[in-house]
């Protein structure tokens, strides 16, 4: 399965809404996490089976989807909110998506 | 706190081999599959194997089949990655990863540069 995330860059301000989204090549059945990488450090996950938030990650941060479609939604943009975020499927294969970065305007 | 600490990576000539391993502490090693993901510089993400708990099952991506070899130790709480015949294409920091689908926990990686 083929990832498809968009827009590869964005940028927006503090407290803007942001939404990445991620499209599969075929059905993911839920199958979605998305990891969270900031320049020079590991990734981190945020999001697993679409909408799971993993412990100790802020609530700002969700996830949606179905099918060949996933979003996350960061609902008020903190400064250390900047990094590149990747998705991920685990319902056939492993693939990660080429991932969007995201920066403060 | 889980950890995972990667080692044994460096410079190396094409065509060489190189054995990277991953030192494990903060739960229960033998519980876990545990895989490798690599990142080529600039690049995006790439599962490279994985290995379930017993280490009685791999899996590999097509371009590391029957070059590669992912293992463990579970007494050592250890994870291993013998990289032979390698290619300029496997140049990448290698990170090792907790979890067999979905990838909970990432060390900080380590980088293996292929060139002459």
């Amino acid at each position: 399965i083929q990832l498809t995330q968009s827009p590869s860059l964005l940028s927006a301000s503090v407290g803007d809404r942001v939404t990445l989204s991620c499209k599969g090549s075929q059905n993911i059945n839920n199958y979605l996490a998305w990891y969270q990488q900031k320049l020079g450090e590991a990734p981190k996950l945020l999001i697993y089976n679409t909408n799971s938030l993993q412990t100790g990650i802020p609530s700002r941060f969700s996830g949606s989807g179905s099918g060949t479609d996933y979003t996350l939604t960061i609902s008020s943009l903190q400064p250390e909110d900047v990094a590149t975020y990747f998705c991920y499927q685990y319902n056939n294969g492993l693939t990660f998506g080429s991932g969007t970065k995201l920066e403060i305007k | 706190e889980v950890q995972l600490v990667e080692s044994g990576g460096g410079l190396v000539q094409p065509g060489r081999s190189l054995k990277l391993s991953c030192a494990a502490s903060g739960f229960t090693f033998s519980n876990y599959y545990m895989a490798w993901v690599r990142q080529a510089p600039t690049k995006g993400l790439e599962w490279v194997a994985s290995i379930t708990n017993s280490g009685g099952s791999t899996y590999y991506r097509d371009s590391v089949k029957g070059r590669f070899t992912i293992s463990r130790d579970n007494a050592k709480s250890t994870l291993y990655l013998q990289m032979d015949s390698l290619r300029s294409e496997d140049t990448a920091t290698y990170y090792c990863t907790r979890g067999g689908m979905v990838l909970l926990d990432w060390g900080q990686g380590v980088m293996v540069t292929v060139s002459s």
